[in-house]
């Protein structure tokens, strides 16, 4: 079954980096793209980033543009988001997101998050 | 940036009929998603392509969309459907992924 797992989450304080990761199993990573999708406490869903199955197209909410990369090693099955300067509004459930098989749906399959706190 | 317009809340009886409105530009050539979200959860697709419904997924869930709106129709709402109800689309580029504000959908 497809399986998603976030980690790397934490406290980090302002300006500072982090780095999270989305391990997969249970389908083949490299045939699709994958999203990031983050919620802080009590608010809503955003958008964060797209990166196609290839790597080769990425795609940016205006809100972490230049400060988020979005990146993939499909020899490890994994997704990554690198967050650079980061800022308490970035505080939020972060979750890697999977489409269906013949992307009808961006976000068919979850991971069960994980919590990035910006704080000094 | 473009933006999906969701009312902050909506709240009916049980039994009852609970609509949940999405307005944006791009919605007359792009498709609108729901997803419902309780509490402490992962979001769970309800309606995709602004009318189709996953297997699994009460009848009673409905989706439309006319012009700049999609529609949430919820027949005889029940207890268990309360949640918070996001409407999802792209932009007109098609390369930016856009959720709305959400909606808490009580029933009570």
């Amino acid at each position: 079954q497809v399986q998603l797992v976030e980690s790397g989450g934490g406290v980090v304080q302002p300006g500072r980096s982090l780095r999270l990761s989305c391990a997969t199993s249970g389908f083949i990573f490299s045939t699709y793209g994958m999203n990031w999708v983050r919620q802080a406490p009590g608010k809503g869903l955003e958008w964060v980033a797209f990166i196609s199955y290839d790597g080769t197209s990425k795609y940016y909410a205006d809100s972490v543009k230049g400060r988020f990369t979005i990146s993939r090693d499909n020899s490890k099955n994994t997704l990554y988001l690198q967050m650079s300067s980061l800022r308490a509004d970035d505080s939020a459930v972060y979750y890697c997101a999977r489409p269906n098989w013949n992307g009808d749906i961006d976000f068919d399959y979850w991971g069960q998050g994980t919590l990035v706190t910006v704080s000094s | 940036s473009y933006e999906l317009t969701q009312p902050p809340s909506v709240s009916v009886s049980p039994g009852q009929t609970a609509r949940i409105t999405c307005s944006g530009d791009a919605l007359p050539k792009k498709y609108a998603y729901w997803y419902q979200q309780k509490s402490g959860q992962a979001p769970v697709l309800v309606i995709y392509e602004d009318s189709k419904r996953p297997s699994g997924i009460p009848e009673r869930f409905s989706g439309s969309s006319s012009g700049t709106m999609a529609t949430l129709t919820i027949s005889g709402a029940q207890v268990e459907d309360e949640a918070d109800y996001y409407c999802y689309s792209r932009d007109s580029s098609g390369n930016h992924r856009v959720f709305g504000g959400g909606t808490k959908l009580t029933v009570l």
